[in-house]
């Protein structure tokens, strides 16, 4: 069973609009959550991450919001441009750090 | 993919045959993985290494074995393919053991396999 769920499949968004993705996990031996950007052809990159004793995490245009309690993260993706369409990965890493669990993926395309 | 190459990157075989995909790195990382990629089920962990001779199970390894002979070199072999097996696989490496902060998993470019 998947540990990391994540939503939506699929999204599209105008440009300059604002892409938000949700995960929840179940394990609370995670504690560290990193997002993956992944376009077609390669492999996923790391975007950007959080630590569960932070609640929001702000680079440029991405941020991560973490609610620990609720047990869910999600990423927003300010401004959207078309070249932000990819796939995004959300991930969570076990308290050995040697294992990361990732969300089924959620695939954004940015309308111009 | 800086500093890693899978091969082959595209492959087709049938079921039942056996196949080696190689991840070949030119970071002198010592840690290595394989993962495999589904739609719907995101990116999950084969095997990995922790240095050569050294491997351990992922949360999908059945089916599955790895080498790494050296350094530079992770092989991941599906003794006999399964047509289950058709999936895209890619291989990573990391610096250190701990996966967080500034220790990230850089990926390869993946290698599409289909099993007839």
């Amino acid at each position: 069973q998947q540990q990391v769920k994540q939503s939506p499949q699929s999204l599209i968004v105008q440009k300059g609009g604002i892409s938000i993705i949700n995960c929840a996990y179940e394990n609370t031996a995670f504690d560290y959550f990193p997002w993956y950007q992944q376009f077609p052809g390669k492999g996923p990159a790391l975007l950007i991450a959080i630590r569960p004793d932070v609640s929001e995490k702000k680079e440029g245009r991405f941020t991560i919001s973490f609610n620990k309690s609720a047990k869910q993260f999600s990423l927003h993706i300010m401004d959207s441009q078309p070249g932000d369409s990819a796939t995004y990965f959300c991930a969570a890493l076990n308290n050995a750090g040697n294992m990361l669990t990732f969300g089924g993926g959620t695939r954004l395309m940015v309308k111009p | 993919d800086a500093g890693i190459t899978q091969s082959p990157r595209h492959k087709v075989t049938e079921t039942g045959t056996p196949v080696t995909l190689r991840c070949h790195q030119t970071e002198n990382h010592r840690y290595m993985y394989w993962y495999r990629q589904d739609p719907g089920h995101g990116l999950r962990l084969i095997h990995y290494s922790y240095g050569v001779k050294d491997t351990d199970k992922g949360e999908v390894s059945d089916g599955y074995s790895v080498s790494r002979s050296k350094t530079e070199d992770f092989l991941l072999t599906l003794e006999s393919a399964t047509s289950s097996q058709t999936s895209v696989y890619f291989c990573a490496i990391s610096e250190r053991a701990g996966l967080s902060g500034a220790n990230v998993l850089t990926f390869g470019a993946g290698s599409r396999l289909t099993v007839l």
